[in-house]
């Protein structure tokens, strides 16, 4: 199935630095989503983004939907050793008859963080 | 507010067998999406369900299949299993609305044996 290109595919990184990731698609989305998932557990939504330019934070997470519809990234900042989990991006677009269509994902940043 | 409750959490068949897992939805939300996860494919679409009518399905066999109840609560089968079923199964409840956040439960655990 379709899929978006998430990079970098993982990161180790010390704590306290900051951390950025980002997916890239061929195909226009009118949501962008940020999930983070810790081993054994489901996605956790941490951002939605419903617009192209807008900005948004949650805590020391922001994240930013493209100006062109088909990227979005992510930033940590001052990272800390619960940051530590798969981040996933996904895109979702609405079908023909204007309904919501299913989120596409990307493949998962992991990230580790070293105390 | 309750989450995403999906049970079981845990499940172990033989080649062959088909399964049943249930997902119940955050409370007003009415709308469930069937993902599965595994590690060489991802997150992987299967269908969605909204006021009990599937509304968009992923390109999975006819072996998956799904329901959902007047409740919203939704079921997922998997008929002959394969050992390639083995994965983790996700759920996700949203409003169902034009840009309705979709939140997941912890998932279905399946490995085939």
């Amino acid at each position: 199935g379709q899929q978006l290109n998430q990079s970098p595919q993982s990161m180790f990184i010390q704590e306290g630095e900051d951390v950025s990731m980002n997916c890239t698609s061929s195909s226009i989305f009118n949501t962008w989503l940020w999930y983070k998932q810790e081993p054994g557990e489901g996605p956790v939504l941490l951002i939605a983004l419903y617009k192209a330019g807008e900005l948004t934070s949650n805590g020391r997470l922001t994240a930013q939907f493209g100006i062109t519809r088909k990227d979005s990234f992510l930033n940590i900042s001052a990272s800390i050793p619960s940051d530590v989990g798969i981040y996933f991006c996904a895109g979702q677009a609405f079908n023909y008859g204007g309904s919501q269509g299913n989120l596409i994902f990307g493949k998962g940043t992991k990230l580790s963080v070293k105390p | 507010k309750a989450g995403v409750t999906q049970t079981p959490r845990y499940l172990i068949k033989t080649r062959g067998q088909q399964v049943t897992l249930s997902c119940s939805p955050i409370s007003g939300h009415r709308s469930v999406s069937w993902y599965q996860q595994t590690p060489g494919q991802g997150l992987q679409f299967l269908f969605e369900y909204f006021s009990e009518t599937q509304r968009n399905k992923g390109n999975f066999p006819g072996r998956f299949s799904g329901r959902q109840f007047s409740n919203s609560r939704s079921e997922m089968n998997v008929s002959t299993l394969e050992l390639g079923d083995s994965a983790l199964y996700l759920c996700a409840s949203s409003l169902g609305d034009r840009g309705g956040d979709a939140f997941f439960g912890q998932g279905t655990r399946l490995t085939v044996v």
